[in-house]
C-alpha cells in the first residue's frame, strides 16, 4: 500500500479557497486515490475519489498529474465548517480494501 | 436510513474488564473494519473482515478480538491484554462496487479505562 505524505496543518480564510497537496510517489497502477473529511470526535466522510487527471464534484475538486505521484484537493469557498482534518490515501480497494490513515492535514478556517 | 451504527457512544471500563463494543450495518456491505484512533492521530486498523465467518488481523490486532456470524454485525472485543485500551473506536464498512476506496464509517465509539 502507497504511503502518503500531506501537510500537518493549513490555515485559511472564509471565502478563499483552499488546496491541500498530497504525495504519493509509489503509488501503484491500479490505485485510487481517496480523500477524506474528518470532523473531531466522528467518523472520516468520504469526499472525493479519483484515479487521474480532473474529478469534479458537489463539494470539492481533486486534480491528479499525469504520473499519478501527488493529487491535490480543492476546497472552493470556505466555510468556517470546512475546519476538520483532511486524508489523503491511496488503494486499490479491490483486494482487501485496507486503507492507510495519516495524521491527515488539519485544516482551520478563520472569519 | 442505511448506514451504521455504533454502540455505545461512551463506554467506561476498569483495568482487568473485557468489554465489547457493538457495529452493526444496514448498506449490504460485505467488508467490515475496526480502527482506533488516539488523539491528534490518524486511524490504525485492528481488524477488518471481508466475508461473513472471515476476518484478518490489521496492523494493532493484539488484545483485541472479533466475530463475524453475521453480514450485519462485526463486534469488537477490547480483552484485559489490551495494555492501553483508552481511545476512539471507529467501525467502518466498505462495498465491494466502485467508488472502490469509499468506507462508510459510524459515529464511534469512545472507551476511558478508568
Amino acid at each position: 500500500l502507497a504511503k502518503t505524505t500531506q501537510p500537518i496543518s493549513m490555515d485559511s480564510y472564509e471565502g478563499q479557497e483552499v488546496n491541500i497537496t498530497c504525495s504519493h510517489n509509489n503509488i501503484a497502477t491500479n490505485d485510487y486515490i481517496t480523500w477524506y473529511q474528518q470532523f473531531p470526535s466522528q467518523g472520516p466522510r468520504f469526499i472525493i475519489q479519483g484515479y487521474k487527471t480532473k474529478v469534479t464534484n458537489e463539494v470539492a475538486s481533486l486534480f491528479i498529474p499525469a504520473d499519478r505521484k501527488s493529487s491535490t484537493l480543492s476546497l472552493p469557498r470556505v466555510s468556517l465548517s470546512d475546519t476538520a482534518v483532511y486524508y489523503c490515501l491511496v488503494g486499490d480497494g479491490g483486494s482487501q480494501g485496507n486503507l492507510i490513515f495519516g495524521k491527515g492535514t488539519k485544516l482551520s478556517v478563520k472569519p | 436510513d442505511g448506514g451504521i451504527t455504533q454502540s455505545p457512544k461512551y463506554l467506561f471500563r476498569k483495568e482487568g474488564q473485557n468489554v465489547t463494543l457493538s457495529c452493526e450495518q444496514n448498506l449490504n456491505h460485505d467488508a467490515m473494519y475496526w480502527y482506533r484512533q488516539d488523539p491528534g492521530q490518524g486511524l490504525r486498523l485492528i481488524y477488518y473482515s471481508q466475508i461473513v465467518n472471515d476476518f484478518q488481523k490489521g496492523d494493532i490486532a493484539e488484545g483485541y478480538s472479533v466475530s463475524r456470524e453475521k453480514k450485519e454485525s462485526f463486534p469488537l472485543t477490547v480483552t484485559s491484554a489490551q495494555k492501553n485500551p483508552t481511545a476512539f473506536y471507529l467501525c467502518a464498512s466498505r462495498s465491494t462496487s466502485p467508488p472502490y476506496n469509499e468506507q462508510f464509517f459510524g459515529p464511534g465509539t469512545r472507551l476511558t479505562v478508568l
